[in-house]
């Protein structure tokens, strides 16, 4: 069965330091992924998604994320964290004319001033 | 901009009670989702609709039903609330079916505290 597997239930950064978090995928056919963001209290809105047009990503809040068909991995990463980007973060997957996504576990971001 | 609206932010309803939590999307998506979160457990989902009247169960269906009678509108049904049905639950929506690379839109969330 397809799964998303995110690395790390938690993961904690000072402020100004990288943002690593990592999401390996297991479609077997070139996967459409996405990485959401949760804020407390809220639901989920989208950071970013890869649609196998670059394998490198942007999206919103600074954020960007690399495909990497040989690792099966999509990280997301951010080059200074902020305070704003605490909250739960969430890789996604679906294979061509699939749905709905399949979401990993979730991994949440504690930003330490 | 698309909006997910989702009827109640927090609910507290009594044991064995039927519960309705409603969901409404103004970008005429075809596709419609319910899940619940719970800490540790991620996203889970209970049951999804790609059509009006239409309906496919999703990984954990068991004590919910749902109802699509309008393309807008997709209703999550508790028919007799447990306690272990205390959770977010999570409205979402997207666009035609097969549509590659086409995300979901997701609504503020209901939190139901069954007691």
């Amino acid at each position: 069965a397809q799964s998303v597997t995110q690395l790390g239930s938690h993961v904690s950064v000072s402020e100004g330091a990288l943002v690593l978090l990592r999401c390996n995928y297991s479609s077997s056919v070139p996967p459409y992924l996405f990485w959401y963001v949760q804020y407390p209290n809220q639901g989920l809105q989208l950071l970013l998604k890869y649609t196998s047009a670059a394998t490198l990503v942007k999206g919103i809040n600074g954020f960007e994320a690399e495909f990497k068909k040989s690792e099966t991995s999509f990280h997301l990463t951010k080059p200074s964290a902020h305070m704003s980007d605490a909250a739960e973060y969430f890789c996604a997957d679906t294979p061509i004319g699939n749905t709905p996504l399949v979401f990993g576990k979730g991994t949440r971001l504690s930003v330490i001033a | 901009d698309v909006k997910v609206t989702q009827s109640s932010r927090y609910l507290v309803k009594r044991t064995g009670e039927k519960v309705f939590l409603e969901c409404v999307q103004d970008m005429d998506h075809e596709n419609m989702f319910w899940y619940r979160q719970d800490p540790g457990l991620g996203l889970r989902l209970i049951y999804f609709s790609y059509d009006v009247k239409m309906k496919e169960k999703g990984d954990i269906p068991e004590g919910y039903s749902v109802s699509r009678e309008k393309k807008e509108r997709f209703s999550l049904i508790l028919e007799s609330a447990s306690t272990n049905q205390t959770s977010m639950y999570l409205c979402a929506s997207s666009g035609p079916l097969g549509f590659a690379g086409d995300e979901q839109y997701f609504g503020p969330g209901t939190r139901l505290t069954v007691t």
